[in-house]
């Protein structure tokens, strides 16, 4: 069985600075990784995605993830936040690599940028 | 860019009435999906389909709901007598692979 974790439902962070968003994931098998990003009233965005080739993986809209398996982790940053990267992130893991199998996300992280 | 299209943006029905989801995925995708994301909760997977038949489903997709892709093009969620706890917003995705490509979703309210 798969799992994410998303920890923190809500981070602050002034326009400009550094964005982190966590993940950390379960997975019987190696996974797929991906972030989606939801803003208001619209659907899901694929962000970016880890599917076992480069560790470190670059999204679109200056975002980037790294997979590190020893800490079951795949951490979403940007260096710069702007206000339009206002909205809530999810994580995701595929049930088996490499197959179309059900996504399982997290519950979400919802990004505030202030002036 | 092709995308994935839902209708309607948002339905309100009555407890106990049907109502049919519509979904047109991207057109050389094999794989098609439904998830549903209640108001404030994280998105739950609800049922995929492949080749015409039902691959996976969760333990939501019981028996008061139905898939179809009935004409090649269309993929259709019907909940066949809809509940308060029905209300949610549902998203549609499909993909050719791993990489699934969600709708703009369609929020249903059930009174």
């Amino acid at each position: 069985a798969q799992s994410v974790t998303q920890l923190g439902s809500h981070v602050s962070v002034s326009e400009g600075a550094l964005v982190l968003l966590r993940c950390n994931y379960s997975s019987s098998v190696p996974p797929y990784l991906f972030w989606y990003v939801q803003y208001p009233n619209q659907g899901l965005q694929l962000l970016l995605k880890y599917t076992s080739a480069a560790t470190l993986v670059k999204g679109i809209n200056g975002f980037e993830a790294e997979f590190k398996k020893s800490e079951t982790s795949f951490h979403l940053t940007k260096p710069s936040a702007h206000m339009s990267d206002a909205a809530e992130y999810f994580c995701a893991v595929s049930g088996m690599a490499g197959t179309a199998s059900k996504l399982t996300f997290g519950t979400g992280t919802r990004l505030q940028v202030t002036l | 860019e092709p995308e994935v299209t839902q209708t309607p943006s948002h339905q309100v029905t009555q407890m106990g009435q049907e109502v049919i989801l519509r979904c047109v995925p991207i057109s050389n995708h094999l794989y098609f999906y439904w998830y549903r994301q209640i108001l404030g909760q994280k998105v739950e997977f609800l049922v995929s389909f492949y080749n015409n038949e039902i691959s996976e489903k969760s333990e939501i997709f019981d028996d008061q709901f139905s898939v179809e892709r009935p004409d090649g093009s269309n993929f259709t969620l019907k909940i066949r007598s809809t509940k308060l706890e029905d209300s949610a917003m549902y998203f549609c995705a499909s993909a050719q692979s791993y990489e699934q490509y969600f709708g703009p979703g369609t929020r249903l309210t059930v009174t």
